[in-house]
C-alpha cells in the first residue's frame, strides 16, 4: 500500500538558517506533491504544488525538490523566521479520486523557529 | 471571501446521539471530502465527492455517512457517535478539473464522544 513518510517528526532550529524537510513515500509513483502549512487548531494551507516532471519550484522564501527516482521531496524555508513556526504536511497525489486524484498526507513535521 | 465554512466548530455529545456536521464552501468547487485528524495518525480521508449526487468512500468511512445535494453543501453524519469518533474534522474543497489541484480547508470541528 501507500505509504508516506515525514521522517521528522520535530525540527529546531535558529531564525535566519535554512529549514529543510523530507517527504519520502513507498510503493508509488505520484503524478504531483503538494506541501501545505498548518498551524495548530486551524485547517492545512496550501502552499505549494510539484509535478512529477518538475524538478524542483519556488515561491518567495520556500523551495521544493521532487526528485522521482529517490521518491523523496524537500522543503525548504530559506532565511527562516519565527513566523514560519508550524506545522508542514507532505501530500503526494493518490491514485482515486477522478482524474485528479486525491491526496495521502504525511503525518507533518513540527518546525520551531527560535529567535 | 473564498471560504470553506464547518458547523459547530466544538461539539460534545454522547455515545449513540446521531450527529451533523455541516460544510460549506462559496467557491463553486466541485470536488469536497472530509478529513479526520488524530495525534499520530495524522489526516485521513473519511469521504468525498467529485460532484453533486456523487460520493464515495475514502480510507476511513466506517461509522460515517455523507450527501451532497447541493454542490456548495456536503454534510458529514454520525448515526450512532461511539468514543473512538472523538476526533478533530476537517472539511475541504476544491476545483475538480483545470490545473488547479489546491486544497482549500475549512477550519474544523473538534469532536467529542463520551
Amino acid at each position: 500500500s501507500q505509504k508516506i513518510e515525514q521522517n521528522s517528526e520535530a525540527l529546531n532550529i535558529q531564525e535566519g538558517k535554512t529549514a529543510t524537510l523530507t517527504c519520502n513515500y513507498t510503493n508509488y509513483s505520484p503524478a504531483y506533491l503538494q506541501w501545505y502549512r498548518q498551524d495548530p487548531g486551524r485547517g492545512p494551507v496550501f502552499l505549494l504544488l510539484i509535478r512529477e516532471n518538475e524538478k524542483e519550484k519556488r515561491k518567495e522564501r520556500l523551495k521544493v525538490t521532487f526528485d522521482t527516482t529517490l521518491k523523496q521531496s524537500l522543503f525548504h524555508i530559506t532565511a527562516s523566521q519565527p513566523a514560519d513556526s508550524a506545522t508542514y504536511l507532505c501530500a503526494p497525489r493518490g491514485d482515486y479520486g477522478g482524474s485528479q486524484g486525491n491526496l495521502i498526507f504525511g503525518k507533518g513535521t513540527k518546525l520551531s523557529v527560535k529567535p | 471571501e473564498a471560504q470553506v465554512t464547518q458547523n459547530p466548530r466544538y461539539l460534545i455529545t454522547v455515545t449513540g446521539k446521531k450527529l451533523t456536521v455541516t460544510c460549506s464552501q462559496n467557491m463553486n468547487h466541485e470536488y469536497m471530502s472530509w478529513y479526520r485528524q488524530d495525534p499520530g495518525l495524522g489526516l485521513r480521508q473519511i469521504y468525498y465527492s467529485m460532484n453533486v449526487e456523487v460520493t464515495d468512500k475514502g480510507d476511513v468511512p466506517e461509522g460515517y455517512k455523507v450527501s451532497r445535494k447541493e454542490k456548495r453543501n456536503f454534510p458529514l453524519i454520525l448515526e450512532s457517535p461511539s468514543p473512538n469518533q472523538t476526533s478533530l474534522y476537517f472539511c475541504a474543497s476544491r476545483l475538480y478539473s483545470g490545473t488547479s489541484y489546491e486544497q482549500y480547508f475549512g477550519p474544523g470541528t473538534r469532536l467529542t464522544v463520551t
